[in-house]
């Protein structure tokens, strides 16, 4: 049973691009949540989509955006990066109403 | 001032040893407390959640909450090597599968 998987694993931007992140659940979930978790810190709640829609919004700007999709896959997009979007960007997934979120291994994005 | 605060450590003990993690919070909203466990360069995995107060054991691992005091532990009995990672306190409102607040982690080395 594949647990939570993200794409791409390592990512290099230059300020100011954009990017896409991915993530497919683990079999039988279908909420996805993105966190950005900064060297030295915890991770940070984004948004969380059920239902191909947002549900819930952490404290980031509008140049954080998300998808999800019918098969409960999700994407994150980052507008405009910054250096300080420098973090691993970390995918949870749950069932509705379950107990324990999963998380996949994250994506290291850098930008320069 | 952040609503989740943990001692970043790091903390190293001999193998073997009794371990106590700490986390204190400032928001008394908190219902569900969690422990993950993350290793380099992995995604978190839930070790134990706790709703409200109390204490819960499973294993080696014990998770303390006091909500009067605002103060969360987790106990690792009989430390071993393999419990080096960082340790991560969560806590949410509504639901381990909603949005959940991290503190910075305390990076743990079990030493032969």
């Amino acid at each position: 049973d594949a647990g939570v998987t993200q794409s791409p694993t390592h990512l290099i931007k230059t300020r100011g691009q954009q990017v896409t992140l991915r993530c497919s659940p683990k079999s039988g979930h279908d909420t996805v949540s993105w966190y950005q978790q900064a060297l030295g810190q915890g991770p940070q709640f984004i948004f969380q989509y059920y239902e191909e829609e947002e549900r819930q919004r952490g404290n980031f700007p509008d140049r954080f955006s998300g998808h999800q999709f019918p098969n409960y896959s999700s994407e994150l997009n980052v507008n405009a990066l910054l250096l300080g979007d420098s973090a691993l960007y970390l995918c949870a997934s749950t069932r509705r109403r379950n107990t324990e979120a999963f998380f996949g291994q994250g994506t290291r994005l850098t930008v320069v | 001032q952040k609503e989740v605060e943990q001692d970043p450590g790091p903390l190293s003990v001999p193998e073997g040893a009794i371990v106590s993690l700490n986390c204190t919070y400032s928001n008394s909203a908190f219902q569900y407390f969690m422990w993950y466990r993350q290793y380099s360069r992995k995604g978190p995995e839930l070790l134990m959640y706790t709703y409200s107060s109390g204490n819960k054991e499973d294993g080696r691992f014990t998770a303390q909450v006091d909500k009067s005091s605002k103060y969360i532990s987790l106990f690792i009995r009989d430390s071993q090597p393999s419990d080096s990672a960082t340790y991560l306190c969560a806590m949410s409102v509504t639901g381990t599968a909603s949005k959940l607040t991290f503190g910075t982690g305390t990076r743990l080395q079990v030493t032969l």
